[in-house]
């Protein structure tokens, strides 16, 4: 049974470009997390998203950031305009149900240049 | 507002010793506690799970413990060993959502 799946390992943007990652949960799980950890800080919430729907997104920028997790396919965290605030390792987790554990993915490092 | 503080920031024993890392949280409030530990570079691996109804779970040389009331975890980890080097990372969830809170993490180097 395959981990949370997360691609790219590692992406560079120029400022103004756009970001997209990729989000790939374990088999069976139909909750997904992103997480964001700044260079020196913690990890931080961003937003939680079932199948169609977001859940929670009150650790998400409300410009800029945006996230889905369609019927079919990889959830997509995607960061328009990126500035280098920006850069930092995203991580995504998924779970079964509500609260049971999260599993986490390797992460996306992202630079902004 | 949930916030989670871990104790030490950093440790670093010797191979063999027994330890204990330090976590609590503002809220008691909460529905379930992990602990995972993150290698650099790499994401988190969940160790331990404690739902909030629980006072300790175990696995092979770590056992954590949760006092709810006091608003405090502590994960121990026996006869460490140098691959237990890792960051090591407590979160707690809240009754309702998913979404996991954070300590800081203690960076812990065991010297062979």
């Amino acid at each position: 049974n395959a981990g949370v799946m997360q691609n790219p390992r590692h992406l560079v943007r120029r400022r103004g470009q756009e970001a997209r990652l990729r989000c790939s949960p374990m088999k069976g799980h139909s909750h997904v997390y992103w997480y964001r950890q700044l260079p020196e800080e913690g990890l931080k919430f961003m937003v939680y998203l079932q199948k169609e729907n977001i859940i929670d997104e009150s650790g998400m920028p409300k410009e800029r950031f945006s996230a889905e997790f369609p019927k079919e396919g990889p959830s997509i965290l995607r960061i328009q305009q990126v500035v280098r605030g920006d850069s930092a390792a995203y991580f995504c987790a998924s779970s079964d149900l509500i609260n049971q554990p999260q599993h986490f993915g390797d992460g996306t490092r992202l630079s902004i240049l | 507002k949930q916030e989670v503080t871990q104790i030490p920031a950093a440790l670093s024993v010797p191979e063999g010793e027994n330890l204990v890392l330090n976590c609590s949280f503002t809220d008691s409030a909460i529905y379930n506690l992990q602990w995972f530990r993150q290698d650099p570079g790499k994401g988190l691996t969940s160790l331990l799970l404690i739902q909030s109804s629980q006072r300790e779970q175990t696995s092979g040389r770590l056992n954590a413990s949760l006092d709810k009331s006091s608003g405090r975890s502590t994960l121990y980890i026996a006869a460490s060993q140098p691959g237990d080097s890792a960051t090591y990372l407590c979160a707690v969830s809240r009754s309702q959502g998913g979404k996991l809170i954070f300590g800081q993490g203690t960076e812990l180097s065991v010297k062979p």
